[in-house]
Order: structure tokens, then C-alpha cells, then sequence
């Protein structure tokens, strides 16, 4: 049963303009959340987190936003940039076991 | 360092054969985990690793998947006999095992082909 899902499988957006990554989770024991970015033919690298305790995180151009009533998660971008295209996966972790999303691939159009 | 290095980067096989895929976490790393990337499923965890001991397998598939991590600088995955539904990338990441903003460092995958 997949306990972290990123319902959209892909996303358009221009340049410039404001990318959203969404991601629901069914647990309530998650106590980290994270994102990662994945190019083609090469493995996923860590983008940004947030602790259960907060209910957002930014760094530069990305914030992580927390809703944990909803129990869903959300990358913003901006402003996006054609380098940011990628597949986009969402994380959460309980104890020592991360479990991952499906991926959300973003093609950022200039 | 160098990071989590995987080999080989990809394996083409036939049904039937042996396959076995290999890690080498980060230096200092105290967890290893393996994972499968397919369409279906995303990012699906497989097994993981404490300290070289198995905490967490009930992801492995079948009992055709096995995996070994004899030292901290050394992982594998074995499968035996593959099939073709084992066609996939699989991932080996590994982390420092703490409990505070730990993240995933991960591997360039294997790309596994299984006619």
C-alpha cells in the first residue's frame, strides 16, 4: 500500500513563472519529510526538508510547505528555470525507513 | 568522497540467470538501503541495513531476492532466477543512521534488463 502519493505524474510550466508539487501521506507517524530531484540516468539527490514540527521550510528558490492535518506536502518553485526540469519525488520518514512517491516529472518550458 | 557507487550501471540478462548487483555506501555511513525504481510503484524500498545487520526486508519481492552486506563498504543484491517483471533501475543509498534530519544519499542506479 503506497503510504506517500504524488497523484499528478507530470506538470508543465513556463518559465518564470511558479511550479507546485503536491504529495499526500496516509501515516501519522512521519516525522521528516523531504524532497528530491531526479535526472535522467542519474539517481535522486536531496533538494530541501522539513521537520513535522514546522509547517514550512524555504531555501533560495524552493519552499516546502506542511499541512499535517491534511497530511499533505508541497514543493513550490519559484521563479522556475528550464535547469529545474526533472522528476521530482516526495519522501517521508518514519523511524529509520524513508518511503517515496511515485515522482512528479516537471518540464519547465522557456 | 566519492559517494554511494553502484555496479554495474547496467545489466542486460537472460530469464533464468543470476544477477547480482553491488554497493558501496559513503564512508561512515551506518545505514544501507536498497530500492527499485518503477513506473508503478516510484521509489519502492526493498531492504534496509543497520550497522551491516537487516532490519527491514518484508519489501523484498520473493524469496528469488536476497541481500548481503558482509562490511560497512559493501552491499549486494542478488536475484536468482530473474525474471522479466525484475526489469527495472534499482537504487542503493545509504545515510549516517541518525535520527535527526537524516537524509538518503544515493547511488547512479543499476538498469536492470531481464529478456
Amino acid at each position: 500500500d503506497q503510504q506517500v502519493k504524488q497523484n499528478s505524474p507530470s506538470l508543465s510550466v513556463q518559465e518564470g513563472r511558479i511550479s507546485i508539487l503536491n504529495c499526500d501521506y496516509t501515516n501519522s507517524m512521519f516525522d521528516y519529510f523531504l524532497w528530491y530531484k531526479k535526472y535522467p540516468a542519474e539517481g535522486p539527490t536531496f533538494l530541501i526538508s522539513i521537520s513535522s514540527i514546522k509547517d514550512k521550510n524555504e531555501d533560495g528558490r524552493f519552499t516546502v510547505f506542511l499541512n499535517k492535518s491534511a497530511k499533505h506536502l508541497s514543493l513550490h518553485i519559484v521563479p522556475s528555470q528550464p535547469g529545474d526540469s526533472a522528476v521530482y519525488f516526495c519522501a517521508a520518514r518514519t523511524g529509520n525507513q524513508f518511503y517515496f512517491g511515485t515522482g512528479t516529472s516537471l518540464t519547465v518550458i522557456p | 568522497d566519492a559517494g554511494v557507487i553502484q555496479s554495474p550501471r547496467h545489466e542486460v540478462t537472460e530469464m533464468g540467470q543470476e544477477v547480482t548487483l553491488r554497493c558501496k555506501p559513503i564512508s561512515g555511513h551506518n545505514s544501507l538501503f536498497w530500492y527499485r525504481q518503477t513506473m508503478m510503484r516510484g521509489l519502492e524500498l526493498l531492504i534496509y541495513f543497520n550497522n551491516n545487520v537487516p532490519i527491514d526486508d518484508s519489501g523484498m519481492p520473493e524469496d528469488r531476492f536476497s541481500a548481503k552486506m558482509p562490511n560497512a563498504s559493501f552491499s549486494t543484491l542478488k536475484i536468482q532466477p530473474s525474471e522479466p517483471r525484475d526489469s527495472a533501475v534499482y537504487f542503493c543509498a545509504s545515510s549516517l543512521g541518525r535520527v535527526t534530519n537524516e537524509k538518503l544519499f544515493f547511488g547512479s542506479g543499476t538498469q536492470l534488463s531481464v529478456l
